[in-house]
């Protein structure tokens, strides 16, 4: 399974743009990048998830290079509602059934 | 919409006791998955069930076991608790049509404390 690297923390103000970067430089060609969401006590929450170039939803935009070695969550006008955990997982390939491995998320922190 | 259910949603176990936890995906959902999040850590995969046959297996303890039954739900059971098995245990499904459809739909977990 592909190894993820994010910052371990980050911290915003309500209302700005947040980007979260994650490394992974041994992605499989049949791996998808997925993000999840996670508050305290509850089960991650689905974010996003894509193979190549940008996607968009009404929550987030993912940015992923050509090479695949790297992506980048795109958080638009932050809210405190969004101080949580945010993990960057590689995986999923041909069948979308393997399972996830999360690695260390990012610790986000909004402040007013 | 309906979503995963997780029980019990708290359950207190002495050292060496031995619990049980259950997961009903959702409906039609034919892959389930179980992770452990010890407190302040990261979520552990423990194991996957698609079509009721074991699908992948992660850090999974061999006091541990699971299944998944005809109906789709599907059970942790774990025998010798020790205090480290302290931990909130979610279950998650899914029901993927092919590449990169494989969202996971994510419990509210059941949290485990052993004395």
């Amino acid at each position: 399974l592909a190894k993820t690297t994010q910052p371990i923390s980050m911290d915003s103000y309500e209302g700005q743009e947040v980007n979260i970067t994650c490394s992974h430089n041994n992605i499989a060609t049949n791996d998808y990048i997925t993000w999840y969401q996670q508050f305290p006590s509850q089960g991650p929450r689905f974010i996003i998830q894509g193979y190549k170039t940008k996607v968009t939803n009404e929550v987030a935009s993912l940015f992923i290079p050509a090479d695949r070695k790297s992506s980048t969550l795109s958080l638009p006008r932050v809210s405190l509602s969004d101080t949580a955990v945010y993990y960057c997982l590689v995986g999923v390939g041909d069948t979308g059934r393997r399972a996830l491995t999360f690695g260390s998320g990012t610790r986000l922190q909004v402040q007013p | 919409a309906a979503g995963v259910i997780q029980s019990p949603r708290h359950l207190i176990k002495e050292k060496r006791e031995t619990a049980t936890l259950k997961c009903y995906p959702i409906p039609r959902h034919d892959t389930v998955y179980w992770y452990q999040q010890g407190p302040g850590q990261d979520p552990q995969f423990l194991i996957s069930f698609y079509e009721k046959m074991q699908s992948d297996k992660g850090s999974i303890p061999d006091r541990f076991s699971a299944q998944q039954f005809s109906d789709y739900h599907s059970e942790l059971n774990m025998s010798s608790l020790e205090l480290g098995d302290s931990a909130l245990y979610f279950c998650a499904s899914s029901n993927p049509s092919g590449p990169g459809t494989g969202e996971l739909f994510f419990g509210e977990g059941s949290r485990l404390t052993v004395l």
